[in-house]
């Protein structure tokens, strides 16, 4: 089992859908989470971070965050074009020093 | 803004040379990482440092090196390139509460 795990898409949705991602970690004393967002070719891009239960939301984005269920997802709302992109889940864990650990993403087209 | 430079995009490097990718940042980080991302694997933690002179190794050091003379610099090494090292590199620094910001990332090919 993966520690970080994501489906790898691709996810299409239309332009103005929301576009959901989803992320399940496997150890639980994870503390941080990340939703990183990858145009092609070019450099992961921090996007979102969360650190408790419940829901966090910038802009058009909403990340959640169930520590129970060890499950973080990422809400797209209005969806468009320019969000079509690979979206890393990363989750940072602190015991006997930290470790982040990276999904291999999910790969998200928003139709015109 | 946090602005971390990798020395270059592209790079063809040859069987058996020894390769440096430089990493620098522009701001005090104590904390800097470097990976590798290919298909289909995600990102991968190759070595990390937490201060100068000061590092540490990853998932998958085997065939790199690393070396932090200086705070705002941080440089991989391969010290004898292989085909299995042809991947996009990148280098990191860590702010605020674990979030991580990239550089632009360097496009290794071996051949």
């Amino acid at each position: 089992q993966k520690e970080v795990e994501q489906n790898s898409g691709p996810l299409s949705v239309p332009e103005g859908a929301i576009a959901s991602l989803n992320c399940t970690y496997s150890d639980r004393v994870s503390q941080s989470f990340f939703w990183y967002r990858q145009y092609s070719g070019k450099s992961p891009e921090l996007i979102m971070s969360i650190y408790s239960n419940g829901d966090k939301e910038d802009g058009r984005f909403t990340a959640q965050l169930n520590k129970a269920s060890q499950y973080v997802s990422l809400l797209i709302r209005d969806s468009q074009p320019s969000d079509s992109a690979t979206y890393l889940c990363a989750v940072t864990r602190n015991t006997g020093g930290f470790k982040t650990i990276f999904g291999a993403g999910t790969r998200l087209f928003v139709k015109a | 803004d946090v602005k971390v430079t990798q020395s270059s995009r592209y790079l063809v490097k040859r069987t058996g040379e020894k390769v440096f990718l430089e990493c620098v940042q522009d701001m005090d980080h104590e904390n800097m990482f470097w990976y590798r991302q290919d298909p289909g694997l995600g990102l991968r933690l190759i070595y990390f440092s937490y201060d100068v002179k000061m590092k540490e190794k990853g998932d998958i050091p085997e065939g790199y090196s690393v070396s932090r003379e200086k705070k705002e610099r941080f440089s991989l090494i391969l010290e004898s390139a292989s085909t299995n090292q042809t991947s996009m590199y990148l280098c990191a620094i860590q702010d605020g509460i674990y979030e991580q910001y990239f550089g632009p990332g360097t496009r290794l090919t071996v051949t």
